[in-house]
């Protein structure tokens, strides 16, 4: 069964740890994004990595750091200088072609305290 | 669950009845177009999609609809049922490969 894991659900840090988040997928999809979800706000992008062992900032990189060393997995880490980390975190795959879908994980729900 | 339905427009149907949830799109040179289906604590899943050189789509019980004249994208859901209850946003995508992701409306439905 083809798709995008996300792990895990929910996580729960103390301010000023880094936490990372899990992302794996089965697709051989080529590109793939994290995406950060904050409540009645659109979809806002952190990093996104369109082939293997290179990866660009999105829209809001500033505190967060990717890896993409293998094409199935591309872990997010939440660093300490993110001001605001309590979100929900999104990851997403595609194959490389403008005309196609993301297709998302099921999130993780990180809370910082 | 996820409180990403927070804040966001909602449209309440009829159980029974037809839905249909509007979206404006704001990138000219956007060229595909995406339904998502979000449910609460889940992740989006894809619904449906247009090409720009299609006006109209149509899926299991699901319509899209695409003016490019004003820029304007719509879903029609048939015969709503409460498993529609959800949130639904459209995705813009070009060739360039901007994404850009609409906030979303709630569908509630009513008994």
């Amino acid at each position: 069964d083809g798709g995008i894991t996300q792990s895990p659900k929910y996580l729960f840090r103390k301010e000023g740890q880094n936490v990372t988040l899990s992302c794996e997928q089965n697709l051989n999809h080529d590109a793939m994004y994290w995406y950060r979800q904050d409540p009645g706000q659109g979809l806002r992008l952190i990093y996104y990595s369109q082939i293997v062992n290179d990866f660009q900032k999105g829209d809001i990189a500033e505190g967060y750091s990717v890896s993409r060393e293998k094409k199935e997995s591309f872990p997010l880490t939440v660093t300490s200088a993110q001001k605001n980390p309590t979100a929900f975190y999104l990851c997403a795959s595609s194959i490389a072609a403008y005309n196609s879908p993301l297709h998302f994980g099921n999130g993780t729900r990180l809370t910082v305290t | 669950g996820e409180s990403v339905g927070l804040h966001l427009p909602t449209l309440s149907v009829q159980e029974g009845d037809n839905s249909i949830i509007n979206c404006a799109y704001s990138n000219s040179a956007s060229d595909y177009f995406i339904w998502y289906k979000q449910e609460s604590g889940k992740g989006p899943q894809f619904i449906i999609d247009i090409r720009s050189n299609m006006d109209k789509r149509q899926g299991q019980r699901v319509t899209v609809l695409l003016n490019k004249t004003v820029k304007h994208l719509s879903l029609q859901i048939a015969a709503t049922q409460p498993g529609d209850s959800a949130v639904y946003f459209c995705a813009e995508r070009s060739r360039d490969d901007k994404i850009i992701f609409g906030k979303g409306t709630r569908l509630h439905i009513l008994p």
